[in-house]
């Protein structure tokens, strides 16, 4: 099971938007609604921001949303702030293999 | 507040076994619930190793499954990962975290770092 991929990098000017892609195939990505996006800041373990392609858990901030398209989700950051530029990694669920995570994405605010 | 925390040796020995325990407060490993280990090697990405539910029954990652151990121990509220016959490109930082609403990891451990070296 291969990890799925992810643009190394990403940035935005504070208030602007930025989305990340995380392709994968029909046997993760395409194949399930179970695409989880994560945030991890630096030293800092991963917290989940989005679960499901587009729910966000209690105390995620609306800024944040997500979606899918056949084998490729997308995590939107809107109105960037100080605070966001962290990585950002995929999660879908994989069937046998059970979960893949995508290869990193880290978001500069410029 | 759930809380996770990994505890092990930093350091084991090439061809030796990694082994961490992940003791949970604030939630119960008893419950009906799956928990797994997720590792990230330094300056790289995540990957998941695998996974352990209450009554034992576990779930790895195919390239790793013939060396993976996990067990559960419900009485000291904790779960255990054995990583056998490690090599350099086992070091990693090793986080435990519980496996959430739509297949989802949350919250996850702090991480503890393991270093695989002679």
């Amino acid at each position: 099971q291969s990890a799925l991929t992810q643009p190394p990098s990403a940035s935005g000017s504070p208030g602007q938007s930025v989305t990340i892609s995380c392709t994968g195939t029909s046997s993760d990505v395409g194949g399930y609604d179970y695409v989880s996006w994560y945030q991890q800041h630096p030293g800092k373990a991963p917290k989940v921001i989005i679960y499901e392609i587009t729910k966000r858990p209690s105390g995620v901030p609306d800024r944040f949303s997500g979606s899918k398209s056949g084998n490729t989700a997308s995590l939107t950051v809107s109105g960037l702030q100080a605070e966001d530029e962290a990585d950002y990694y995929c999660s879908s669920y994989a069937g046998r293999s059970k979960y893949v995570f995508g290869t990193g994405t880290k978001v500069t605010v410029l | 507040q759930v809380q996770l925390k990994e505890s092990g040796p930093g350091l084991v020995r090439p061809s030796g076994t990694l082994s961490l325990t992940c003791a949970v407060s604030g939630d119960s490993v008893s419950r009906d619930n799956w928990w797994s280990w997720v590792r990230q090697p330094p300056g790289k990405g995540l990957e998941w190793i695998g996974e352990v539910y209450p009554d034992g029954r576990t779930n790895y990652k195919p390239s790793l499954q013939s060396r993976v151990t996990m067990s559960i121990d419900k009485s000291k509220n904790q779960f255990s990962l054995d990583l056998h016959s490690v090599t350099a490109a086992d070091t990693a930082l090793y986080y435990c975290a519980r496996n959430h609403v739509g297949l989802s990891f949350d919250p996850w451990g702090q991480g503890t770092l393991v270093t695989v070296s002679s």
